[in-house]
């Protein structure tokens, strides 16, 4: 059964910082890995999305990566800004029509 | 193009009250997902239709029933509302042709009390 975690729970950086997000996942046969991100009391907004035979994708500041073969991906963020507070999700996929979630890392990024 | 839209933003429900949530997508997507998200946890899949006229069940299904009306809505049932059911529910639909990629709408926050 996958199961899909993110480290920290939670984080806080001062305004400028280079950060990095974790998520590990049990079952390396996955479809594609989707990054989201959330705002209090909104809906989830895609990201980035990295099919299995990739090994990154980049969108602006943001740079997903995927190591299927240990199980990781990362959601790298450049120069953070306030405005990138959130909660960020990572979601597997596994090819069929279900697909698993972290719980998150809640990012508040201080000016 | 509005994405996925949801109705009603907010709801409170007394035990035993009966509602539908509605959900529509105007992206032309063939699967439509209707998930709980709770505290501490992460999105969990209560039912999923892969098609218009099919539906099956998820990681929690038991209280909800759902309908796929025809390709563009997917509406969730809570015929007994129980307090265990307060959550925000998110409907979400996916675009096989874009290597599975998979679109939320805004979200219904629904208490039980």
């Amino acid at each position: 059964k996958q199961e899909v975690t993110q480290i920290p729970a939670a984080l806080s950086v001062p305004e400028g910082e280079n950060l990095v997000l974790n998520c590990s996942f049990t079952d390396s046969a996955i479809y594609n890995l989707q990054w989201f991100r959330q705002d209090p009391g909104k809906g989830l907004t895609s990201l980035l999305l990295i099919q299995s035979s990739q090994r990154e994708q980049t969108s602006g500041r943001l740079n997903a990566s995927l190591d299927k073969s240990s199980g990781r991906s990362t959601l790298y963020i450049a120069a953070s800004q306030p405005g990138d507070s959130a909660t960020y999700l990572c979601a597997v996929n596994g090819g069929g029509f279900k697909t698993i979630f972290g719980a998150g890392t809640r990012l508040f990024v201080k000016a | 193009n509005a994405g996925v839209t949801q109705t009603p933003k907010f709801q409170v429900l007394k035990t035993g009250q009966s509602m539908t949530l509605q959900c529509a997508q105007d992206m032309n997507h063939n699967s439509m997902y209707w998930y709980r998200q709770d505290p501490g946890m992460g999105l969990r899949l209560i039912y999923y239709s892969a098609s218009e006229g099919t539906t099956d069940k998820g990681e929690v299904p038991n209280g909800y029933n759902v309908s796929r009306l025809n390709k563009r809505e997917f509406s969730l049932r809570l015929e007994s509302a129980a307090p265990s059911q307060t959550s925000v529910y998110f409907c979400a639909s996916r675009d096989l042709s874009s290597y599975n990629e998979q679109f939320f709408g805004p979200g219904t926050r629904l208490t039980v009390l």
